[in-house]
């Protein structure tokens, strides 16, 4: 079956403007979590939803940062006023629960570079 | 709070060379740890994973012993190939947030020539 998929795959934005990214995760999967990947380092936890509850959303550096997922699949994170720090790689995992040691399966990541 | 210590790259071997790559952490409670693997151009792969003290993971020639007594997870493999080029990544889960939220290390890219 398809893998968890991310859309756009590179997004360039002007500081200050909006972008939404978007992610698919593998059907049925009840667990989504988004990360976030500096250039050089590994990736760091942002945001968890169980279904369409966002359960953790304690790793979003800012207000600015904002995630949905509002029938319990498709989610999106939406940055507001984008500035140069958050050029990363933004990444989007899904797992079948929510227990321990349960495999994450990673999407290709959207690349943003903020100018 | 926890964390993932690896050991920094590249690491550059010759074809059929032995491979460790040094992991270890710092964690509250007891942790699932795993190795992920990125390819040239690939999104994040899991590679194996262990989610209790003396298990070992393995696959495609690649193991991990996880050994709480030095909370080390090292990975090791007897004779790399060119393909096995990557960046790996060592992770463990937070199970004390109820969910796996994982924490990773820097990565370590790993360079095989012919």
């Amino acid at each position: 079956g398809a893998g968890v998929s991310q859309s756009p795959r590179y997004k360039v934005a002007k500081r200050g403007q909006d972008v939404a990214l978007r992610c698919d995760p593998i059907s049925g999967h009840v667990s989504l979590f988004w990360y976030q990947q500096a250039l050089g380092q590994g990736p760091e936890f942002l945001t968890y939803f169980q279904n369409e509850a966002q359960l953790d959303k304690s790793g979003l550096p800012s207000d600015r940062f904002f995630a949905e997922r509002p029938e319990g699949s498709v989610s999106t994170l939406k940055i507001q006023r984008t500035q140069q720090e958050d050029s990363a790689v933004y990444l989007c995992a899904s797992s079948l629960a929510s227990g321990g040691g349960e495999t994450q399966y990673f999407g290709p990541g959207t690349r943003l570079l903020v100018l | 709070g926890n964390s993932v210590t690896q050991m920094e790259g590249p690491v550059t071997l010759s074809e059929e060379a032995f491979l460790t790559i040094n992991c270890t952490y710092t964690a509250t409670g007891y942790p699932s740890l795993f190795w992920y693997v990125q390819y040239p151009g690939e999104g994040l792969q899991l590679l194996l994973k262990a989610t209790k003290a003396d298990d070992k993971g393995s696959n495609k020639g690649f193991e991990a012993t996880y050994r709480k007594e030095t909370t080390s997870f090292h990975l090791e493999k007897g004779s790399v190939q060119v393909s096995d080029s990557a960046v790996y990544f060592c992770a463990l889960s937070e199970v004390n947030t109820g969910f796996q939220k994982l924490v990773f290390g820097t990565g370590t890219r790993l360079l095989v020539s012919p």
